[in-house]
């Protein structure tokens, strides 16, 4: 079965380095997400991602934060140049469209981001 | 604010208990619901989705019930097994968001013990 696909699995930064965390949504999807969980708080929503441009970010996705489709598979999250409390989970998740039957939202695995 | 809450934070079992788990939210005006399983260190593993048109949802022992007019959901889970153990998720698109995102509860992590 398709599956969102994420590298790496865990990263190690220093504070202040600029890190790419990398994404393979499945590949007829169109909308990608990248949310974020900080060690024992809720899953919360970064940005949205659609034809190209983002459709929708949240107060976290400041200026220090992009995102990219580089090419027709990856769907990456750069952060520009990392704070101690970036550290959390970092999830790309994707779904077919936005109609009622294809609303779901498939979650890759995640990317554990430590920020030293 | 659109908020999405659960309770019991945490929830302990015997084996082969039927147990259900709550979720609330703030906004009645919701697009629809899904449940989530997350293992320790894991991502999250989508478990039902229910429209906001529907009452239910079924997919083996699970069951997910949604009242928008109490702006409540619950899942419902039979014959529970140790290997259910995990958090489950609630996460709510609202009606709002043309966009797709989820805004989630804190999870209920469950222990089903043998």
């Amino acid at each position: 079965e398709p599956e969102v696909t994420q590298t790496p699995s865990h990263q190690v930064t220093q504070m202040g380095q600029e890190v790419i965390l990398r994404c393979v949504p499945i590949s007829n999807h169109l909308y990608f997400y990248w949310y974020r969980q900080i060690l024992g708080q809720k899953v919360e929503f970064l940005v949205s991602f659609y034809n190209n441009e983002i459709s929708e970010k949240s107060e976290i996705f400041d200026d220090q934060f992009s995102v990219e489709r580089p090419d027709g598979s990856n769907f990456t999250l750069k952060i520009r140049s990392t704070k101690l409390e970036d550290s959390a989970m970092y999830f790309c998740a994707s779904k077919v469209q936005l109609t009622t039957r294809q609303e779901t939202q498939y979650f890759g695995p995640g990317t554990r981001l430590l920020v030293l | 604010k659109q908020e999405v809450t659960q309770i019991p934070a945490a929830l302990s079992v015997p084996e082969g208990e039927n147990l259900v788990l709550n979720c609330s939210f703030t906004d009645s005006a919701i697009y629809n619901l899904q449940w989530f399983r997350q293992d320790p260190g894991k991502g999250l593993t989508s478990l039902l989705l229910i429209q906001s048109s529907q009452r239910e949802q079924t997919s083996g022992r699970l069951n997910a019930s949604l009242d928008k007019s109490s702006g409540r959901s619950t899942l419902y889970i039979a014959a529970s097994q140790p290997g259910d153990s995990a958090t489950y998720l609630c996460a709510v698109r609202y009606g709002s968001s043309n966009t797709g995102k989820l805004i989630f509860g804190q999870g209920t992590t469950l222990q089903v013990k043998p």
